[in-house]
């Protein structure tokens, strides 16, 4: 089955600091997203992104699906920003969801 | 708006008991979703149901039991729970027509002892 890889593994960054996430998988996809684990557990929907670019605020994401990956782009983060940032993808059939480990990621004030 | 809910959030049950999981959705979507999340990993899927009556198997199927006999629930039954079933369980729902983004519900925390 299609392996996902998510790099780094774990990031600390001062407040106002940019940061990149990066998303490998290995086999074309039709559905990827990318999820916030907040510290109380609840994941949140950032981005829904298959192929392209999309931007929402200080957030921004890219998919590549030619080269089989997607960057996520934290600028000016906040330490509300601190979680689990999962990449999830799918191709056949589209809804039998791969996760990757996740990007742990602390924002120090 | 309630979205998508799950009940209990937290369970503590012991080996060999039934236990279910229920979870709920309001936007009356197609697609429901069962995920577990062990302690520093990702989320793998259980099962997941395209429309009521119609179910398939994820990458962690065995030990669970799925339903849907109405569009808006979607139980998960542990028929004999064990330790190794200790985790965080997510359902999730997508209206799958045209994407396949998938929406969550707050989890249920299940401690098998």
């Amino acid at each position: 089955g299609i392996q996902v890889e998510q790099s780094p593994p774990d990031l600390i960054l001062q407040e106002g600091a940019n940061s990149t996430l990066r998303c490998n998988f290995s086999d074309s996809v039709n559905n990827l997203q990318w999820f916030h684990q907040n510290p109380w557990g609840q994941l949140i929907n950032l981005f829904y992104i298959p192929s392209g670019t999309k931007q929402n605020g200080r957030l921004s994401a890219t998919t590549v699906a030619t080269e089989r990956y997607s960057l996520l782009y934290i600028s000016s983060s906040q330490t509300t920003d601190s979680g689990v940032y999962f990449c999830a993808v799918g191709n056949t059939g589209g809804f039998k969801t791969i996760f990757g480990a996740g990007t742990r990621l602390f924002v120090k004030a | 708006d309630a979205g998508i809910t799950q009940s209990p959030r937290y369970k503590i049950t012991e080996t060999g008991r039934q236990v279910t999981l229920m979870c709920h959705q309001t936007w009356s979507h197609s697609y429901m979703f069962w995920y577990r999340q062990d302690l520093g990993h990702g989320l793998r899927l259980i099962y997941y149901s395209a429309a009521a009556d119609i179910t398939d198997k994820g990458e962690v199927p065995d030990g669970y039991v799925v339903s849907r006999s109405k569009t808006e629930n979607f139980p998960l039954t542990l028929e004999s729970a064990t330790r190794s079933q200790t985790s965080v369980y997510f359902c999730a729902s997508s209206d799958g027509s045209g994407t396949y983004e998938q929406y969550f519900g707050p989890g249920t925390r299940l401690t098998v002892t």
